[in-house]
């Protein structure tokens, strides 16, 4: 069984729409993220999030929203595509929010290539 | 803000060849992890360092944690066809749980 597992695993899509990115961690782990990387290969935290805190990165449009609807599941939701969307998004978990014994600790699905055309 | 820089950028060897890569930041840390992206895959967790000068090895692989809290090395003996990839070091900042990533280091094993 997959620990973290996304879908889908190619998504295109015309500029304008609105599409959403799934995933799911069956580790029983308390935090979800989102990350994005570009073309060169850079890393970037979009959202982390358990049930007590969504931590956004200040530089992610508000057309980006992470949804919830229990602790095994972080879903993207992305209005209105941009051409510069066009990126592999990957969700990750871990087990609380990366403090003491577990910190750095990821776990990543196996991402999400978005192309905008 | 934070700065830390990884290289080489890329590394073209020969199967069988040893590989050596860094980090270095610009500021003191007591956690560095290397991560290591299959083509087509998400990042996988490698090692973890957590105490200054640590040494740890995970089979063929090997990492340091600088005793001066600003560097970390990796290390790979004898690679294989399935080393290719992209490693990354990461950073774990205590003061808001947040982890800096470096902009990795491609390994290309020539034919």
């Amino acid at each position: 069984d997959t620990a973290v597992s996304q879908t889908p695993k190619y998504l295109v899509t015309q500029m304008g729409n609105d599409k959403s990115i799934k995933c799911e961690q069956n580790l029983g782990h308390d935090t979800m993220y989102w990350y994005k990387q570009d073309s060169k290969k850079f890393l970037k935290i979009m959202f982390s999030y358990n049930n007590k805190e969504l931590i956004i990165n200040e530089t992610v449009p508000n057309r980006f929203s992470p949804k919830s609807p229990d602790k095994a599941h972080l879903n993207l939701h992305i209005n209105s595509l941009e051409l510069g969307d066009s990126a592999v998004y990957f969700c990750a978990s871990s087990q609380e929010a990366l403090r003491e014994v577990n910190r750095g600790k990821l776990f990543f699905g196996s991402g999400t290539q978005l192309s905008v055309l | 803000g934070q700065q830390l820089n990884q290289s080489p950028q890329s590394m073209f060897i020969q199967e069988g060849e040893d590989v050596s890569m860094n980090c270095t930041s610009s500021s003191i840390f007591n956690t560095w992890l290397w991560y290591k992206q299959d083509p087509g895959e998400g990042p996988v967790l490698l090692i973890a360092l957590y105490k200054a000068g640590e040494l740890t090895s995970n089979g063929r692989l090997t990492a340091q944690f600088g005793i001066t809290r600003k560097d970390s090395f990796l290390n790979i003996s004898a690679s294989i066809p399935s080393d290719v990839g992209i490693y990354f070091c990461v950073l774990f900042m205590d003061s808001n749980y947040q982890l800096i990533w470096g902009a990795g280091t491609k390994l290309i094993i020539k034919p």
